[in-house]
This record gives C-alpha cells, structure tokens and sequence, in this order.
C-alpha cells in the first residue's frame, strides 16, 4: 500500500523553507527519502528508523512520528538545487510488503 | 566502484511479445527491487528479493516475473507485453538482510514502449 505524500506540488522562491509529509495507515519499520531530477534516477536523502535512528543529509532534516506512523523532510533555506520530485518510501513492520513509494511531491525552487 | 546498471535504456516491442529488461549490480546486495514510474502514480513496486531464490511480489506485479538465480541478478519478464505495460522501469538493490532498513541504490532505468 503506497504511503500518502502531502503535498502534490510545492513553489518557493530560493531561500524559503519547506515541509513535504508522509503518512502511512500501518505501522512502518523504517521510511526513506529520494529525491528525483528530471529524466534521472531517485538519488537517496535520508532513512529515519523506528527507534529514532536518523540517518541523512546535511543540510536536509526529517521526523517521524512513530504514533502517528507520519514522517516529515524539513528543507530549509531552500536553493535552487532541490528542485525536484520527492519521494518517500515506506516498510511496513514485519517487512512482508518490500520498500513501497508515494506518489511524489513536486519542488520547483524559483531564482 | 560498485555500481548498478539496467539494460536495455530504451525498448520498443509489440504487443504479445515476451520482453526482459536486465538489472545487474556489483555492490553483493542481498536487496534487489523493481519499479515503474508513471506520471500521477509515483514509483510502484512490481517484484522484489531479498536474497538467491527468493522473489516477491509487489503492488503491481500481475504481466510479470522475476528470478534470482545469484546476487548480481534480477531481471524481470513481461511474459505477453501489454501497451498499459509502456513505462520507466526502475531497478533499485540495498544491503540490508530481509529489510529496507538501509540506503537503496537505483539504476539508470529503462524506457519501455508497447506499440
């Protein structure tokens, strides 16, 4: 069951900040984030685990609300490189059902 | 360095035909995925393997299959292409032993066209 991404499309200007959401109605064992360019391939961000365990990017954050099963990318002081689509992947606890997507979020970061 | 690499990048077949899209990578992955990537619908899962003999099917796995007869490989069949079949397929391979738990890796991936 794919993961619910929020939201669709976002638009800034460079320097803004932004928050994309991912929520899940199972119980999830672990959630990524890609983010995906035009025409290339998902390129890994971030994994939060369930025990709090954080492992990512610099200049990129996230959180994950172990109650609400929900995780949120933080993109702050936004540069015209993180235009792109975001992606976040989820397993399910018990890890029967693979690494499952969204739909994606759309960024475009504009001068 | 290690790599993942899809082949062909882009096929064109008829409809009916059997098609194999190849994914190999050289990291010894016991993860291998497979996707494909339509506007509006995001990434679907399609089959993956969490080690040799071991295959799974995912969201959208009716029209295909996959084997893993070693670590390197998972190459997926369309065993009767279909036009709803034209797509990107993505290949994606992690360490992890029976998660998603770690980092995954994609391929280039591969433009299929059903006419």
């Amino acid at each position: 069951q794919q993961p619910v991404q929020s939201p669709q499309a976002v638009i800034l200007r460079e320097g803004e900040d932004a928050v994309i959401n991912c929520s899940s109605s199972k119980a999830l064992y672990s959630v990524h984030w890609y983010r995906q360019k035009h025409g290339e391939a998902p390129v890994f961000l971030m994994i939060l685990l369930t025990g709090g365990e954080q492992k990512g990017h610099d200049k990129i954050s996230a959180s994950f609300n172990e109650k609400k099963q929900q995780s949120s990318l933080y993109l702050t002081a936004s540069q015209l490189s993180y235009s792109g689509t975001y992606f976040c992947g989820t397993e399910l606890r018990g890890g029967a059902d693979g690494l499952t997507f969204g739909k994606g979020t759309h960024l475009i970061i504009q001068p | 360095d290690a790599e993942i690499t899809q082949s062909p990048r882009h096929k064109i077949t008829e409809t009916g035909r059997q098609v194999t899209l190849a994914c190999h990578q050289t990291w010894n992955h016991n993860n291998m995925f497979w996707y494909r990537q339509d506007l509006g619908h995001g990434l679907r899962l399609i089959h993956y393997s969490y080690g040799v003999q071991d295959t799974n099917k995912g969201e959208v796995s009716d029209g295909y299959s996959v084997s893993r007869s070693n670590t390197e490989d998972l190459p997926l069949t369309l065993e009767s292409a279909a036009s709803s079949q034209t797509s990107v397929y993505f290949c994606a391979s992690s360490e992890s032993s029976r998660s998603a738990r770690t980092e995954a890796f994609f391929g280039q991936g591969t433009r299929l066209t059903v006419v």
